[in-house]
């Protein structure tokens, strides 16, 4: 997985509360991406990053936050998470940003109860 | 509306065939289209990249095809193998060039 880690690899949580997952890399790359993947909408960009403190808004971003403090980490934040925010969330890295590839990390599977 | 579309009944076929993969768009004008292989519980792994300029690119027994006319991408794998079943994902650069946009993805299964 490109030298990407999520964790917590998978979370359940309750309705209403704050949830933090963690996109970790090694492969010092500039841009960093939040997808969340469910059936029937295949995956959806949340936020990204451009750098460090550089970050902006994707296709599903209401309901979510992001903070990249250091290149290495992108931090993901359901302000208080809901029943529709249960899905499996993926961390992906490029080293030169849009279009070109991307590298994806495991995934955090989230189930909100 | 913006649409991606990729099969999403499974593909089978035998071993040893070609395997076709479809992906059509409307309302789209990308620069770049890209294909993904996605296993089980894992990640979309990258395997090509096209640009509107490029007719066709290969990569192994992998080539793909890029039509802007006809706004379609096919994706060929020769000489399947079952280690070749997976979920394989399109995805084009959205319209404002900011980011990159998902199809659903076609499962192929490749029967020995």
């Amino acid at each position: 997985d490109a030298g990407i880690t999520q964790s917590p690899r998978h979370k359940v949580t309750e309705t209403g509360t704050p949830v933090t997952l963690r996109c970790h890399q090694t492969e010092n790359h500039r841009y960093m991406y939040w997808y969340r993947q469910d059936p029937g909408h295949g995956l959806r960009l949340i936020h990204y990053s451009y750098g460090v403190k550089d970050t902006d808004k994707g296709e599903v971003s209401d309901g979510y936050s992001v903070s990249r403090s250091k290149t290495e980490d992108f931090l993901l934040t359901l302000e208080s998470a809901t029943s529709s925010q249960t899905s499996v969330y993926f961390c992906a890295i490029s080293s030169q940003g849009t279009p070109y590839e991307q590298y994806f990390g495991p995934g955090t599977r989230l189930t909100v109860t | 509306s913006q649409k991606i579309e990729q099969n999403s009944e499974a593909l089978n076929i035998q071993e040893g065939k070609t395997a076709t993969l479809t992906c059509n768009y409307t309302n789209y004008s990308p620069a770049y289209l890209q294909w993904y292989r996605q296993d089980p519980g894992r990640g979309p792994v990258f395997l090509l990249l096209i640009r509107e300029n490029e007719k066709e690119k290969r990569k192994e027994r992998l080539k793909v095809t890029f039509d802007t006319t006809l706004k379609q991408s096919l994706f060929h794998i020769t000489a399947s193998q079952p280690a070749d079943s997976a979920t394989y994902l399109c995805a084009l650069l959205n319209n404002a060039g900011n980011m990159l946009t998902f199809g659903g993805g076609t499962r192929l299964m490749v029967k020995p």
